[in-house]
């Protein structure tokens, strides 16, 4: 059973607008949520983060929201570059002494110049 | 300062073989974990280390699967017998301690069972 879904694989956006990332749960136990960026033959690299106490948390371009009761987050890239081009991971983690993440299957996002 | 190295980057092997892969976290990090990522899936946890405690080997598939890691320092995942459903991306993360969320990743070893 997946716990953490992304349903679209890819995404494919022009330069300069927004883009969208979505992500949905299933574990009401999940209270820490972490977006992931990963270009090809690397590893994943941390993005932005936030606390299930929180709706909204925003870093420069890149803001993340938080629907506990509709188990939905999403990641906002504005404006997105080519650079922004890499596969996302969504990943969540429960509190207590369960410290592992639980990741999404990644979507693929492609900026178009 | 250097960030999470692992060894080899690509592993190619027969069925049926061992194969052993290598973690360097970043010094300093006591926490390790060690991911699989299949192809077209997301990252799968296999297991963690938190300094000198008992590991957390929940994410193991198998008893083909084992893992050792020396105070705070190298880790390696040994995968006895392996099997083609072994091929996957084999992922090692480090953090500066257990309770900080964000996990720095290594760029994987890319292993393929023949």
């Amino acid at each position: 059973d997946q716990q953490v879904k992304q349903n679209s694989p890819s995404l494919s956006v022009q330069e300069g607008r927004i883009s969208i990332l979505n992500c949905d749960y299933t574990n009401s136990m999940f209270d820490y949520f972490l977006w992931y960026k990963k270009y090809p033959a690397e590893g994943p690299t941390f993005l932005i983060s936030i606390s299930s106490i929180k709706d909204k948390n925003e870093d420069g371009r890149f803001t993340v929201f938080l629907n506990k009761s509709a188990k939905h987050l999403s990641l906002h890239i504005v404006p997105s570059q080519p650079g922004d081009s890499a596969v996302y991971f969504c990943a969540a983690r429960t509190g207590g002494s369960n410290y592992k993440l639980t990741f999404g299957k990644g979507t693929l996002l492609t900026v178009n110049p | 300062g250097a960030g999470v190295s692992q060894s080899p980057s690509n592993k190619v092997t027969e069925k049926g073989k061992d194969v052993e892969l290598r973690c360097d976290p970043i010094s300093g990090h006591t926490a390790l974990y060690w991911y699989r990522q299949r192809l077209g899936q997301g990252l799968e946890f296999l297991i963690y280390f938190q300094g000198n405690s008992a590991p957390d080997k929940s994410g193991l598939p198998s008893d083909r699967f084992s893992a050792e890691r020396t105070g705070e320092s190298v880790s390696t995942l040994t995968i006895q017998r392996t099997q083609q459903e072994d091929s996957a991306v084999y992922l090692c993360a480090s953090s500066p301690e257990l309770v900080y969320n964000e996990q720095f990743f290594g760029p994987g070893t890319r292993l393929t069972v023949l």
